[in-house]
């Protein structure tokens, strides 16, 4: 059984830091490019960042670039977001995502239960 | 503001039908399967629809999708209190990121 399970969430200040983890299990992690999805209280989906399935390649939203880093630990089965210079609109619940690649179809078929990000002094 | 365009709620009673419209542009929805996403009260997105009209093992066939140019359509039959959910299509853009709509909130009368 696939399973994604984010962790480090939490509360910090505006300006601070955080590492969110993403442990995946079910599958071979070391196959498939990540995602992380985020979702602000009361909105829509928005995407954050994505790795490739080794980590060489990196794409990031325009609203986090400079600022969050994407990256992948496949020895043990770990996605990981840093988070810097958080300022409250970052504020949401981070999902990470398996993404099904096919032709021109581009689909999550997995995502763990989300970790919340709260951004307040 | 979503890069994808959904309305914000469709409403039914049970036992009705209710579509969802997604619309987006050449660089999206125009060029790529689309996909849906159902999100219970309280719980993470769930994969609903895939490449337009295809449904993961376990999605009954109450749910159906469609696309025509730069736009999608998810249906809903036989509507039931269950149901109650936000719905998100998503693609991919050619700006190299995944896009997804502003979500819908159906509701059963």
């Amino acid at each position: 059984e696939v399973q994604l399970v984010e962790s480090g969430g939490g509360l910090v200040q505006p300006g601070g830091s955080l590492r969110l983890s993403c442990a995946a299990s079910g599958f071979t992690f070391s196959t498939y490019a990540m995602h992380w999805v985020r979702q602000a209280p009361g909105k829509g989906l928005e995407y954050v960042s994505a790795i490739n399935f080794n980590g060489g390649s990196t794409y990031y939203a325009e609203s986090v670039k400079g600022r969050f880093t994407i990256s992948r630990d496949n020895s043990k089965n770990t996605l990981y977001l840093q988070m810097g210079s958080l300022r409250a609109e970052d504020m949401a619940v981070y999902y990470c995502a398996r993404p099904r690649i096919t032709g021109t179809g581009y689909y999550f078929d997995y995502w763990g239960q989300g970790t919340l990000v709260t951004v307040s002094s | 503001q979503s890069v994808l365009t959904q309305p914000p709620s469709v409403s039914a009673a049970p036992g009705q039908k209710v579509t969802i419209s997604c619309s987006g542009s050449s660089s999206n929805i125009g060029n790529n399967y689309v996909s849906w996403y159902q999100q219970l009260p309280g719980t993470a997105p769930k994969l609903l629809i895939y490449e337009n009209n295809k449904r993961p093992s376990g999605i009954p066939d109450r749910f159906s999708g469609s696309k025509s140019g730069t736009s999608a359509t998810l249906g809903i039959t036989g509507l039931q209190t269950g149901d109650e959910a936000d719905y998100y299509c998503g693609t991919w853009d050619s700006s190299l990121s995944a896009v997804f709509g502003g979500g819908t909130k159906v509701t059963v009368l």
